[in-house]
Formats: C-alpha cells, structure tokens, sequence
C-alpha cells in the first residue's frame, strides 16, 4: 500500500538553528501539506501546497517557514531561525485533490529545540 | 473562526461494551466532516468523510453519523484493538477560499479485554 514517508523521525536541534524537514509524498497525488501538533495539542495546519507553489497557509506559517518540492518526489519544510516553541510532530501529508479531507499522513518527524 | 469540540477526551470501555463520541462543530458553512484514527506516535490514518446532515459511514465496528451540529462515532462491540485517539476534522465550504482542515482535540479511546 503506497505510503507518505518522512525523515528524520526525530530531530533535536539548538534554538536559532535552521532545520529541514523531508517528505516523499505518495507518487500520483497532487496536493501535499504540513500539519504540527504540539504535544498534548491539536493537530495544526500549517502550510497547503500545489503545482509548486502555496496555495493556502495559515498564520503559524510566518517568515521562518519555507516549503520547496526540489525534485519530482521530495517536499520539504524549512525552519529557518528554530524556537523553542517550535518543538512539536511535524506530519506532511498529501491527496488525490483539494476539496476531499481524506489526507494520508506520515508518521511524523518529531522536532526537539533546546 | 472554525471550531471543532470533542467529548469526552477519554473514553475507557470494556470489549464488547458500546458507546459513541461526540464532536461538535462550528464552520463557516460545512464542506465535508471528517474522522481520523491517530495509534500513539503516528499519523493521523483517515477512517471516514461526512458532507450532508442525516448521512450515515459505515466500517467494520465503527459507524459515523452527521446533524448540522455535530457528528457521532459510533463505535459497536468494541476490541481491544480499537483502542487509539480519534479525531474530527472538519473543511469548510468552497465559497470561503479555505481548504484547511481543522481538527478537534481528539478522544483517547481504551478498550479493555
């Protein structure tokens, strides 16, 4: 069964330090996204993204957050300047379409900022 | 603002023993109502999509229902193995340009042998 992957599985890095974050979505999908959730919390959208550019994001997304899809199967997150209260479970995801909430979801990489 | 509840955050059961969880919502204008299985340490895994009141999902165990305030997972002669957190999403509609899922806190489902 065709699967989103994600590395690392777990990151600990130093406050201010940059940090990226590697997805290989599912291969005939179109859509492709960031979520967060902070231990204990909701799962967060962050970022949506479409023919290699944003197509929706939210306020959480601010200047730090880059999104790239490098080649025909990577979609990464970049953390430019990490806070601590950056530390959370990054899942990427990805669909078919964008109107259908049935997303497929990484296992998640866990992001520590000391 | 989109706003998803869920009750109760816990939920202990014994096997065999039937119950239901709740979620309700505030959207502007519902797309689609959604329900996930998160198991501890991984993803989110989609289960089911509701779009219109009186609708009705069905798999094996589980069976998802939708009013135009809240939605019900019903969850028959539970296993062991339904133990996980399960969350509700929801998308609102087309007209408002947002896509996004929002999703509620979750309710952490164990089921007992």
């Amino acid at each position: 069964e065709p699967e989103v992957t994600q590395t690392p599985s777990h990151q600990v890095t130093q406050m201010g330090q940059e940090v990226i974050l590697r997805c290989v979505p599912i291969s005939n999908h179109l859509y492709f996204y960031w979520y967060r959730q902070i231990l204990g919390q909701k799962v967060e959208f962050l970022v949506s993204f479409y023919n290699n550019e944003i197509s929706e994001k939210s306020e959480i997304f601010d200047d730090q957050f880059s999104v790239e899809r490098p080649d025909g199967s990577n979609f990464t997150l970049k953390i430019r300047s990490t806070k601590l209260e950056d530390s959370a479970m990054y899942f990427c995801a990805s669909s078919v379409g964008t109107n259908t909430g049935e997303l497929f979801f990484g296992e998640g990489s866990r992001l520590t900022v000391l | 603002e989109d706003q998803v509840t869920q009750s109760p955050e816990a939920l202990r059961l014994q096997e065999g023993e039937s119950s239901s969880l709740n979620c309700s919502y505030t959207v502007s204008g519902l797309r689609g109502l959604f329900w996930y299985r998160q198991d501890p340490g991984k993803g989110p895994e989609f289960l089911f999509t509701l779009y219109s009141a009186g609708e009705e999902k069905e798999k094996e165990r589980l069976k998802a229902t939708l009013t135009k305030k809240e939605s019900f997972l019903h969850i028959t002669a539970p296993k062991p193995e339904d133990s996980a957190t399960y969350l509700c999403a929801v998308q609102a509609s087309m007209d408002t340009g947002r896509r996004a899922l929002t999703f509620g806190s979750g309710t952490r489902l164990q089921v007992q042998p």
